[in-house]
């Protein structure tokens, strides 16, 4: 069982926007703004797509955006397309000095 | 362009140690501005981070692994290195080296290069 919890699947259409949730504690999520976002493709490693809740590193395109509110962070991916369609992670910091990370949400691109 | 490289044997048997080498090139492991981690990942299912290791050699370890985990750095090689004693079948995973930056003398706690991936069976 993860430490953070995700929806196993999530879907929309070329175009629309999708919202990815990633619930945790006080002790986490809640706790600090240190959470981040990882896109993984079948096969490859993950990468990096938002950190401290809401930065993107360079390249990643302002089409994905992250939130938070209380214990609850969240990723939108707006204008959605195919090549979005992966594994996505969250991940935070936590107060006992640990990272821990959500359980995953396979996106589908319909 | 900062890359890493896992190396080490795929196969370990139980209640081995497995030992992982990371590789960085095209930057120094030694500039002070970064952690250097290792994270692991079982066939179909989510990430697990395992531990850090800064360039001064201090550590940061998944307090559920800590009593089985070593990490340390080689900074003459370019290199950092993972131990995990006692290994059980629960072990067998894809173990990834990742860095993680610091910005302003604070740590982002975010992985923003990763390596490519390398698998290790537990098995006997």
């Amino acid at each position: 069982q993860s430490a953070l919890t995700q929806p196993p699947s999530a879907s929309g259409s070329p175009g629309q926007s999708v919202t990815i949730s990633c619930t945790g504690t006080n002790s986490d999520i809640g706790g600090y703004n240190f959470v981040s976002w990882y896109q993984q493709h079948p096969g490859k490693a993950p990468k990096l797509m938002i950190y401290e809740v809401s930065k993107r590193p360079s390249g990643v395109p302002d089409r994905f955006s992250g939130s938070k509110s209380g214990n609850t962070a969240s990723l939108t991916i707006s204008g959605l397309q195919a090549e979005d369609e992966a594994d996505y992670y969250c991940s935070s910091y936590t107060s006992s000095n640990n990272l821990v990370f959500g359980g995953g949400t396979k996106l589908t691109v319909l | 362009q900062v890359q890493l490289q896992e190396s080490g044997p795929g196969l370990v048997k139980p209640s081995q140690t497995l030992s992982l080498t990371c590789t960085v090139s095209g930057g120094s492991i030694s500039s002070g501005n970064y952690y250097w981690n290792w994270i692991r990942q079982p066939a179909g299912k989510g990430l697990e981070w395992i531990g850090r290791v800064y360039s001064s050699g201090s550590t940061n370890y998944n307090p559920s692994l800590k009593s089985r985990v070593a990490i340390s750095v080689d900074r003459s090689k370019n290199q950092f290195s993972l131990r995990l004693s006692s290994v059980t079948a629960t072990d067998t995973a894809v173990y990834y080296c990742a860095r993680d930056p610091r910005a302003g003398g604070y740590d982002w706690y975010a992985f923003d290069i990763w390596g490519q991936g390398t698998m290790v069976t537990v098995s006997s």
